[in-house]
């Protein structure tokens, strides 16, 4: 079955320093992969996308992300986290055959200045 | 309208009502999608629309939950006879639906809770 793992519930990062934020996926082939944050009060937005290709991605905000076959994961990360990073972070795999998206349960990141 | 939309922002109804959250997606986009994100966890998919149609209903978790959408474009997902267990806040996202993996652009949710 398809399955999306976020081991870190929770990240706290002092502001300045590098993040990685942890995805497993468990999937029959290679599927899109996702990365989305979750800021407080505001809806989900796209940070970056792996479809094919380059296996390190490049998104909004300074985020990359990179594709590893051999080990089922996307990990997000990002050199020098701002404050307004703090949000909620979700990983996310797309079904290349059929319509179903799978969300991992997600990674709170707290930033302490 | 510049995003998705969905209405009511919160609602609050007793065990056993029935309730119908609303869905505007942004306008051109033929997909449509219903997730649930219950406290603490992750988004658990629900239905898919491709334009009117619905070929992807697996993720329902009972026949109380039903979904419909028209003119391609608002979408209404139907919980009939709540239960606690449906608290939580429900997601709408539209995208393109021209290929597969494109990306979804998300509602700011409704807030249900079933008391």
């Amino acid at each position: 079955a398809q399955s999306v793992t976020q081991p870190d519930i929770h990240i706290t990062v002092s502001e300045g320093a590098s993040l990685e934020l942890r995805c497993n996926y468990s999937y029959g082939a290679t599927p899109y992969l996702f990365w989305y944050v979750q800021s407080p009060g505001q809806g989900l937005q796209l940070l970056l996308k792996y479809f094919s290709g380059d296996t390190l991605v490049q998104g909004i905000k300074g985020f990359e992300a990179e594709f590893k076959r051999s080990q089922s994961s996307f990990n997000l990360r990002k050199p020098s986290v701002h404050w307004s990073d703090a949000a909620e972070y979700f990983c996310a795999v797309g079904a290349k055959t059929g319509n179903q998206f799978y969300f991992g349960t997600g990674t709170s990141l707290t930033v302490i200045p | 309208g510049a995003g998705v939309s969905q209405s009511p922002s919160n609602k609050v109804t007793e065990k056993g009502k029935d309730v119908e959250l609303r869905c505007d997606p942004i306008s051109g986009h033929t997909a449509l999608y219903w997730y649930r994100q219950r406290l603490g966890q992750g988004l658990e998919f629900l239905i898919y629309f491709q334009g009117n149609s619905a070929p992807d209903k697996s993720g329902l978790p009972s026949d109380r939950f039903s979904a419909e959408r028209t003119g391609e474009s608002v979408s209404t997902l139907t919980i009939q006879r709540t239960q606690q267990e449906d608290s939580a806040v429900y997601l709408c996202a539209s995208s393109l639906g021209v290929a597969k993996g494109d990306e979804q652009f998300f509602g700011p949710g409704t807030r249900l809770t079933v008391l």
